[in-house]
């Protein structure tokens, strides 16, 4: 069955300081990825997506991600973490099951960022 | 273009009560969802529609009903609500042309039931 798995539940880094989230997937085709976040009080807006070319994917607010097939992980980084970017963060599977297109979410990670 | 609209964005209801949360997309959207997000437990899919007058049913539809007259509008409806409900609702829309199947969210809807 399909699955994702986001490891850390919380993590606390200082400002400036490079972030890395886990992102482990379970899934027997090459996967749609996904990375969202969500602002306290917010729905999820869409960072970044991988369907198929690069395995860097450049998203939005400076993040990247990479997907390795040989991992099965699809990490999500940013080299200097803004204050504003504490919230939730959910990484997201694809897939086709049942007649259609659905997303399998992982249980998300909550950054929280010290001054 | 205001995208994925939800209301009320908060609700209390009594055990028993009914309700139904409102969700609009003006992005010509087949493919609508509704969610429930349980703290720690991501989100999980409660009913999906892949056009208008096709509904189906998600992982946890037990409780729930919903309906799709139109593109636009895709409602749910509790019914009996019970403390089990107690979660916060997000509507999502999506095109049947993105082969990748981006969903865009609404603000959600923080429900709490007595």
């Amino acid at each position: 069955a399909q699955s994702v798995t986001q490891p850390d539940i919380h993590i606390t880094v200082s400002e400036g300081a490079s972030l890395e989230l886990r992102c482990n997937y379970s899934y027997g085709a090459t996967p749609y990825l996904f990375w969202y976040v969500q602002s306290p009080g917010q729905g999820l807006q869409l960072l970044l997506k991988y369907f198929s070319g690069d395995t860097l994917v450049q998203g939005i607010k400076g993040f990247e991600a990479e997907f390795k097939r040989s991992q099965s992980s699809f990490n999500l980084r940013k080299p200097s973490v803004h204050w504003s970017d504490a919230a939730e963060y959910f990484c997201a599977v694809g897939a086709f099951s049942g007649g259609y297109n659905k997303l399998i979410f992982g249980a998300g990670t909550r950054l929280a960022v010290h001054p | 273009n205001a995208g994925v609209t939800q209301t009320p964005k908060f609700r209390i209801l009594k055990i028993g009560q009914s309700m139904t949360l409102q969700c609009t997309q003006d992005m010509n959207h087949n493919y609508m969802y509704w969610y429930r997000q349980d703290p720690g437990m991501g989100l999980k899919l409660i009913y999906y529609s892949v056009g208008a007058g096709i509904t189906d049913k998600g992982e946890v539809p037990n409780g729930y009903n919903v309906s799709r007259s139109t593109t636009e509008d895709f409602p749910l409806r509790l019914e009996l609500a019970a403390p089990s409900q107690t979660s916060v609702y997000f509507c999502a829309s999506s095109s049947i042309a993105d082969e990748a199947n981006e969903q865009f969210f609404g603000p959600g809807t923080r429900l709490t039931v007595l």
